[in-house]
């Protein structure tokens, strides 16, 4: 298996650009994760997804947005890029069992916007 | 005020030692807690998840919850120059999951 994997690994967008970046899992698991890490603040909750076709917004999910057609996929979507979107983007994902579950997290998506 | 507090070290200690990271949080809503290990550059693993209050302990590693302070541990001993990396505690409570800000460990040979 694969786990989670996420593509690129490294952007620099302009202001005002847009991107996407993408997350896929290869474990069948039903929840995934979009998390932001900045330094000396954590990993921010973006939005997830319990299903294919259910999104929730965590706790940032300003200037951002997701979907879910398929189990195996969860891209983020960027539309205006701001410079305050600066950040490590982590995708993970989990089986969820009971009230928590082993979040697998994917290597990471750094992003610069200038 | 922050949902999870978490000293950010760094802390620096010999090859041997006993580690204590610690995390406070002020939602008495958390149900969950846990431990994740972060490798530079690269993403969180899960080390250690906790529902009770009390010890849970997995080879060298030992997790401590006390809900009726807020507070939580790990405890590493023996501790290796592989334990060098960033420490993360986490809790939920339903889908929402709380990240600490990260603890910054190096383990000298």
């Amino acid at each position: 298996n694969a786990g989670v994997t996420q593509t690129p690994k490294f952007r620099i967008l302009k202001i005002g650009q847009s991107m996407t970046l993408q997350c896929a899992q290869d474990m069948n698991h039903n929840y995934m994760y979009w998390y932001r890490q900045d330094p000396g603040m954590g990993l921010k909750l973006i939005y997830y997804s319990v299903g294919a076709g259910i999104t929730d917004k965590g706790e940032v999910p300003n200037g951002y947005n997701v979907s879910r057609s398929t189990t195996e996929d969860f891209p983020l979507r960027l539309e205006l890029a701001a410079p305050s979107q600066t950040s490590v983007y982590f995708c993970a994902s989990s089986y969820r069992l009971g009230g928590t579950d082993t979040q697998y997290f994917g290597p990471g998506t750094r992003l610069t916007v200038l | 005020q922050k949902e999870v507090e978490q000293d950010p070290g760094p802390l620096s200690v010999p090859e041997g030692a006993i580690v204590s990271l610690n995390c406070t949080y002020s939602n008495s809503a958390f149900q969950y807690f846990m431990w994740y290990r972060q490798y530079s550059r690269k993403g969180p693993e899960l080390l250690m998840y906790t529902y009770s209050s009390g010890n849970k302990e997995d080879g060298r590693f030992t997790a401590q919850v006390d809900k009726s302070s807020k507070y939580i541990s790990l405890f590493i001993r023996d501790s290796q120059p592989s334990d060098s990396a960033t420490y993360l505690c986490a809790m939920n409570t339903g889908n929402q999951f709380y990240f600490g800000t990260g603890t910054s460990l190096t383990v000298i040979p």
